[in-house]
């Protein structure tokens, strides 16, 4: 069975520059989580997706975005990149909506920002 | 909102030897406690976790893990480590109804053969 898959896998940007990120769950999987983890920390929560509505939002600005279609898959969006955003960018997919489920995480996409 | 410490950022360990990773976390109200692990080139995947019921939870690959509610703690445990354990641990806590999964800062283990 497929697990979380992501892409790219990695990528280089400017300064200014937008970005998307792209993630499909495990088939069945209705929840889609984006985390953030900057080298030597762990990762940070963005957003959470749950039948392609919002459900939680951690503290990042608003040039994070996100969405979720209708096959559950998923895009982060970063609009007017910072060198601050250079990170390994995770997406993880669970059955449930909140708390209990287990999150399953996909490889990442690191994103460099020059 | 609920944080994770991990106090401990690098451990080196010799095979067999016994493992602590300590986690502690800081939040009032009912918690659903996490160990996930990162082996070298690979994703996140789960070692273990505790919702309610027994405090001491059992994992994949011989980890366990602790619940002590008056310490706010869920520290990590291994009686005898391997080579193959070598990896990053990360300790997770979200509350109930609550999406927002807090990770600690991961601790490094490497075990020397």
């Amino acid at each position: 069975d497929a697990g979380v898959t992501q892409s790219p896998t990695h990528l280089i940007k400017t300064r200014g520059q937008h970005v998307t990120l792209r993630c499909s769950p495990i088939s069945g999987h209705k929840s889609v989580s984006w985390y953030q983890q900057v080298l030597g920390q762990g990762p940070q929560f963005i957003f959470q997706y749950y039948e392609k509505e919002e459900r939680g939002r951690g503290n990042f600005p608003d040039r994070f975005s996100a969405r979720q279609f209708p096959n559950y898959s998923s895009e982060l969006n970063v609009n007017a990149l910072l060198l601050g955003d250079s990170a390994l960018y995770l997406c993880a997919s669970s059955f449930r909506d909140r708390g209990t489920g287990e999150l399953f995480f996909g490889e990442g996409s690191r994103l460099t920002v020059l | 909102a609920q944080s994770v410490s991990q106090h401990n950022h690098h451990v080196i360990l010799s095979e067999a030897a016994s493992l602590e990773l300590g986690c502690n976390y800081s939040y009032g109200g009912t918690v659903n406690l996490f160990w996930y692990v990162q082996y070298p080139g690979q994703h996140l995947q789960l070692l273990l976790k505790y919702f309610s019921g027994d405090p001491l939870v059992k994992g994949i690959k011989g980890f366990e893990a602790e619940f002590i509610k008056s310490k706010f703690s869920f520290n990590l445990r291994k009686p005898s480590v391997q080579w193959s354990d070598t990896a990053e641990y990360f300790c997770a806590v979200n509350a109930n109804n609550n999406n927002d999964m807090r990770f600690g800062a991961g601790t490094r283990l490497t075990v020397k053969p």
